[in-house]
């Protein structure tokens, strides 16, 4: 069974600039969530999605946003990128069955922000 | 607001001893994760605890959760190198599924 997978991996943008990132759920996944991981502010919820709707959301400005398509992929987009901005950005996939809470991890996309 | 503190933040140890990592948590959670981190790398889940009570266990690693006094603990038998990482705690609050990660134990594991 395929893990999570996130693409790009990795990404250098510009102050201004504006990014997307995807995420790929395992396959029979229905939830994603977004996570921010900076050395200073450690590891943030962004927001989680389950069946295209949009769950729960984190304290991050509206820059930040994101969607999940009829296929259980997502994507985060992030607007008017600033330096503060350069992270690994983590999705988490989830089943939540009656008897599973697993979350499962990708491998992050590494963005860097000049 | 949940909140979640770990302590040790920095854990130097040597190969063959045992320690405990602690995860404190401030409103009622109903399930909490471990989970293991590599330098540069993603984040590895290690065990989800689902009630009060609950202790799993997976080669060297023991978790336990008790819901009442908010605490769980990740300890750690016979040390080895390999288990040099970044351990993470995250308690789900309330009826959301969003985790929040405790700062995370730097765990160093010396010959």
């Amino acid at each position: 069974k395929a893990g999570v997978t996130q693409t790009p991996r990795y990404l250098i943008k510009t102050r201004g600039q504006q990014v997307t990132l995807s995420c790929s759920p395992i396959s029979g996944h229905r939830s994603v969530s977004w996570y921010q991981q900076t050395p200073g502010q450690g590891l943030q919820f962004l927001f989680e999605y389950f069946s295209e709707t949009q769950r729960n959301k984190g304290n991050f400005p509206g820059r930040f946003s994101g969607r999940q398509f009829s296929n259980s992929r997502s994507e985060m987009n992030v607007s008017t990128l600033e330096l503060g901005d350069s992270a690994l950005y983590l999705c988490a996939s989830s089943f939540y069955g009656a008897s599973s809470y697993e979350q499962y991890f990708g491998p992050g996309t590494r963005l860097t922000v000049t | 607001e949940l909140k979640v503190e770990q302590n040790p933040l920095f854990l130097s140890m040597q190969e063959g001893k045992n320690y405990t990592i602690y995860c404190n948590y401030s409103t009622t959670s109903d399930r909490l994760y471990w989970y293991r981190q590599d330098p540069g790398k993603s984040l590895e889940s290690l065990f989800v605890l689902l009630s009060n009570g609950a202790v799993k266990q997976e080669g060297r690693l023991m978790a336990s959760l008790d819901t009442k006094a908010r605490l769980s603990t990740l300890h750690i038998t016979a040390a080895v190198h390999d288990l040099s990482a970044t351990y993470f705690c995250a308690p789900v609050g309330g009826s959301n599924y969003k985790l929040t990660f405790g700062k995370g134990t730097l765990l160093t594991v010396n010959p």
